[in-house]
């Protein structure tokens, strides 16, 4: 089985500071990771995924994310935050293992960026 | 723009009815997957199907079903609806390895009555 979770419904930041939002995972395989924004009235978009290698993944629109195998968890970070970077924002696990095509989300943070 | 198509946008119908989603995957791609997205329950996965194969089950009720048909486009049923029943149904597709990433459809919203 696999599992998502992100423990914060809601992160509040201001315009310009350093953003974080929390992804911890559970698989029983190498874990494939992934984070999606979603905005309002539209569907999920793709903006970074940890397949193997480098644990610091670069993805779109400056977002970057932490591989910590250790801790099994995959945060999704910002430098500066912008309002338009208002948003859903889901985490995302599957695995290697064998008959694994499942993409399991967790329930979603809400960015709320404050000018 | 995802390059994957859902019809339609919006549907409104009533308890005990049956309904037809439909998606046309990204050009190229041979997996389908339906995701069901309410504000209680997140973002749930139903099934997943390649190139016309079911290939994942997930928490998919009796009274739903999909099909993928040979030219890859996917519909799902939803039958004898309940209020609960209530949500934004969405369709992604990939090239269908677990590290491949969804390319999502922009959703249909179905509202029982």
């Amino acid at each position: 089985a696999q599992s998502v979770a992100q423990p914060e419904d809601q992160v509040n930041v201001a315009e310009g500071n350093p953003l974080t939002v929390k992804c911890t995972y559970s698989v029983s395989g190498n874990p494939y990771l992934f984070w999606y924004v979603q905005y309002p009235n539209r569907g999920l978009q793709f903006l970074l995924k940890y397949i193997t290698g480098d644990n610091l993944v670069k993805g779109s629109y400056g977002f970057e994310a932490e591989f910590n195998k250790s801790q099994t968890s995959f945060h999704l970070k910002k430098p500066s935050a912008l309002v338009s970077d208002s948003a859903l924002y889901f985490c995302a696990v599957s695995y290697s293992g064998a008959g694994s095509y499942q993409l399991t989300f967790g329930k979603g943070t809400k960015l709320s960026v404050i000018p | 723009d995802s390059g994957v198509t859902q019809t339609p946008k919006h549907l409104i119908t009533a308890t005990g009815q049956r309904v037809t989603l439909r998606c046309s995957p990204r050009s190229g791609d041979l997996s389908v997957y339906w995701y069901q997205q309410s504000l209680d329950q997140g973002l749930q996965f139903l099934i997943q199907y390649y190139n016309g194969e079911e290939r994942a089950k997930g928490n998919i009720l009796e009274r739903f079903s999909a099909q993928q048909f040979p030219d890859l486009h996917s519909e799902l049923n939803l039958s004898s609806l309940e209020l609960g029943d209530s949500a934004l149904y969405f369709c992604a597709s990939s090239g269908g390895r677990p590290e491949s990433k969804l390319f999502f459809g922009s959703g249909t919203q179905l509202s029982v009555l």
